[in-house]
């Protein structure tokens, strides 16, 4: 079954650090781009970036560069969305997702992560 | 940046009706347009890819159409289970930055 396994739910203080993962399974991890999406409480889907695990090559939304990295480890496929210093603004749910292929160049996001729910309180 | 805006933000029917959401894009996309499902408390499910193909194992109820920057999603016949928050998202954008929707709740009537 091919499938996305996140990490647990995380409760933070404002100005610490956080790395949380996605592990990708019953497929080829370094074939397929990973993307990662935020959704704030009772807000919609944002897009946040997206890696390709075989090289690490990472693209960003404008709106989170700079304020979050993405990376990946192929040799456990594992992808991750890390911030060196959390805001209350970072609670959110965040959704790791598989890019899917069609006909050479359609995309779209086909495997989801169940998600993790990352909340920052003093 | 390409902005995706759904119509309406809002909607209740009843099981049984017909029922279509409309997306729009900013500059034409082609046809680079997918539609979500997603239900409170879950992560999102595909449903249609490339504007008018569907997913596996979603039910033909659910179809998409449209190219260039009008799309809509049309769910036949509402089912108890439809009833969730559909988004769209363009995947136009080279590198790739794939905007959503802000989503449409379906609601029931």
């Amino acid at each position: 079954e091919v499938q996305l396994v996140q990490s647990g739910a995380e409760v933070k203080k404002p100005g610490e650090s956080l790395k949380i993962s996605c592990k990708g399974s019953g497929y080829s991890f370094t074939s397929y781009w990973i993307g990662w999406v935020r959704q704030m409480p009772g807000k919609g889907l944002e897009w946040m970036g997206i890696i390709y695990p075989g090289d690490s090559d990472t693209r960003y939304s404008p709106s989170f560069q700079g304020q979050v990295t993405i990376s990946a480890d192929k040799s456990i496929s594992t992808a991750y969305l890390q911030w060196s210093s959390l805001k209350a603004s970072d609670t959110a749910m965040y959704y790791c997702a598989r890019r899917g292929l069609y006909n050479w160049n359609y995309y779209y996001m086909d495997v989801w992560g169940k998600g993790t729910t990352v909340t920052v309180s003093s | 940046d390409i902005q995706m805006t759904q119509s309406p933000s809002s909607l209740s029917a009843s099981v049984g009706d017909r029922v279509t959401i409309t997306c729009r894009a900013s500059q034409s996309i082609s046809s680079y347009l997918n539609w979500y499902q997603q239900k409170p408390g879950k992560a999102p499910k595909l449903l249609i890819y490339a504007a008018s193909s569907l997913h596996s194992g979603v039910p033909s109820r659910f179809s998409g159409s449209g190219s260039g920057t009008d799309f809509t999603l049309t769910i036949s016949s509402l089912q108890p289970e439809d009833f969730a928050t559909y988004y769209c998202q363009q995947s136009y954008s080279s590198p790739p930055m794939y905007t959503f929707g802000q989503g449409t709740k379906l609601e029931i009537k």
